[in-house]
C-alpha cells in the first residue's frame, strides 16, 4: 500500500545535539512538507519542497534544515540552534494539480529534549 | 493576514447526540477548504475538500458545508469511534500553502 513513513516514532535530543527525522513516501507525489504541531496551535509549516533538489522555508524554518535528493525522501534535521524543539513533527506529501488536493500525512515523530 | 479559527475548542457529546463544529476563515480568496481527522499520537487523515460556497460533502455520519466565511462539520448520531481532533485548513488563492486551524477535540461518550 502507498503511504508516508516517518521514523522514528519517538526521539530524544540532548542539549546541543542535532537530530534527523526521516520521511519517505511511495505515492509518487512531487511535493513534500514538514509541519510542527504544538498543543492548542494549528500546524505550522517548517519547510516544503515542490521538486527534487529544491526547497523553500516555511513560517518557522529557523533552527531546522532539510534536503531533497530523491523524490521519495525529505529528511528534517533539528539543529542545536532550535531552542524549543520539543513538539510533534508531521511530514506530508501531495500531488500537484488543479483543483488543489489534500495532503497525505505520516504518523508523526514526537521529539523531546532531555 | 490569512487566518483560520475553530470552535468550540473541545466538545463532549453523548452517543447519538448530533452537533456541529465550526471553522471560520479570513483569506483574500479561497482555493479550497479541507477537513482532517486526527487521532491522538497520529497524523491527520483527510476527510473532505470543499471548493465553493454552497458545496456540501458527506461521508458516513459526517457532512461538511461551506459558506463564504465559514465551514461546518455536522456530526449526526455520533459514535465513540468518532472521538478525535478535527482540523480545518484553507488554501488561499494567492498562497501556495495551507493555513491550519487549531482544531476541535471531540469526545463521544457511550
Amino acid at each position: 500500500d502507498g503511504g508516508i513513513t516517518q521514523s522514528p516514532k519517538y526521539l530524544f535530543r540532548k542539549e546541543g545535539q542535532n537530530v534527523t527525522l526521516s520521511c519517505e513516501q511511495n505515492l509518487n507525489h512531487d511535493a513534500m512538507y514538514w509541519y510542527r504541531q504544538d498543543p492548542g496551535q494549528g500546524l505550522r509549516l517548517i519547510y516544503y519542497s515542490q521538486i527534487v533538489n529544491d526547497f523553500q522555508k516555511g513560517d518557522i524554518a529557523e533552527g531546522y534544515s532539510v534536503s531533497r535528493e530523491k523524490k521519495e525522501s525529505f529528511p528534517l534535521t533539528v539543529t542545536s540552534a532550535q531552542k524549543n524543539p520539543t513538539a510533534f513533527y508531521l511530514c506530508a506529501s501531495s500531488s500537484a494539480g488543479i483543483p488543489p488536493y489534500g495532503y497525505t500525512f505520516g504518523s508523526g515523530t514526537r521529539l523531546t529534549v532531555v | 493576514e490569512d487566518q483560520v479559527t475553530q470552535s468550540p475548542e473541545a466538545l463532549r457529546l453523548q452517543e447519538g447526540e448530533s452537533s456541529s463544529l465550526n471553522c471560520s476563515y479570513t483569506v483574500s480568496g479561497l482555493r479550497g477548504l479541507f477537513w482532517y481527522r486526527q487521532d491522538p499520537g497520529k497524523g491527520p487523515e483527510f476527510l473532505f475538500t470543499l471548493y465553493s460556497a454552497g458545496e456540501e460533502k458527506e461521508k458516513e455520519r459526517l457532512k461538511a458545508t461551506l459558506t463564504k466565511k465559514e465551514s461546518f462539520l455536522h456530526i449526526t448520531a455520533p459514535k465513540p469511534e468518532d472521538s478525535a481532533t478535527y482540523l480545518c485548513a484553507v488554501l488561499p488563492e494567492r498562497g501556495q500553502n495551507f493555513v491550519f486551524g487549531p482544531g476541535t477535540r471531540l469526545s463521544v461518550l457511550p
